[in-house]
């Protein structure tokens, strides 16, 4: 069955550095979002990426967030200048006729 | 602004008997619901969904309840076996746009043996 891979499965970074987390989604759908969770809190919606652009961010997706699809492959999320508050797993997801897929996360821990 | 919301955080079953799952949602634009299960460090997993044009959607021993007068949804696991012990996610989209999902805050189920 086909599945979204993220990589790494979990990641440790000094507060302020640039992080890149990855996923491959499925190869034939069309949408990309990435979410996160903070721990005990519930799954929020960051952004939506359709046709190689944003097609919809949150609130949380501000100017230290950014997206992209470099190589018709991979799906990234940048977030420029971590802070303690970006720690959470973060999912990657991509939607096809079928639905939802979900990746099985990344967590990130900012220290 | 919780716009999808699970009031129950966690809940217990006993094994074989029915659990049942609730959430509400304040958007009356959304027409698609699904219920979705996440097991600790795994992201969520499809589970059982409903479109707004029908109240009822069965699939084995699960089975997804719609009122939207009420805007209301409820998931049904019958019987409850220990396997189902997970965090079970409400969420509902709208079928325009980008398909994004809203996720109510979850629900601890655990099924004891």
């Amino acid at each position: 069955e086909p599945e979204v891979t993220q990589t790494p499965s979990h990641q440790v970074t000094q507060m302020g550095q640039e992080v890149i987390l990855r996923c491959v989604p499925i190869s034939n759908h069309l949408y990309f979002y990435w979410y996160r969770q903070i721990l005990g809190q519930k799954v929020e919606f960051l952004v939506s990426f359709y046709n190689n652009e944003i097609s919809e961010k949150s609130e949380i997706f501000d100017d230290q967030f950014s997206v992209e699809r470099p190589d018709g492959s991979n799906f990234t999320l940048k977030i420029r200048s971590t802070k303690l508050e970006d720690s959470a797993m973060y999912f990657c997801a991509s939607s096809g006729y079928y639905g939802y897929t979900f990746g099985s996360g990344t967590r990130l821990t900012v220290v | 602004d919780q716009q999808v919301k699970q009031n129950s955080p966690s809940l217990s079953v006993q094994e074989g008997r029915i659990s049942i799952l609730n959430c509400d949602y304040t958007n009356s634009m959304f027409d698609y619901f699904l219920w979705y299960k996440k097991y600790p460090a795994e992201g969520p997993t499809f589970l059982i969904s409903i479109s707004s044009i029908k109240d009822k959607n069965e699939d084995g021993r699960f089975t997804v309840f719609l009122n939207k007068s009420a805007k209301h949804l409820s998931l049904h696991i019958v019987p409850s076996q220990p396997g189902d012990s997970a965090v079970y996610f409400c969420a509902a989209s709208l079928t325009s746009g980008t398909y994004k999902y809203i996720f109510g805050t979850g629900t601890r189920l655990k099924v004891l043996a």
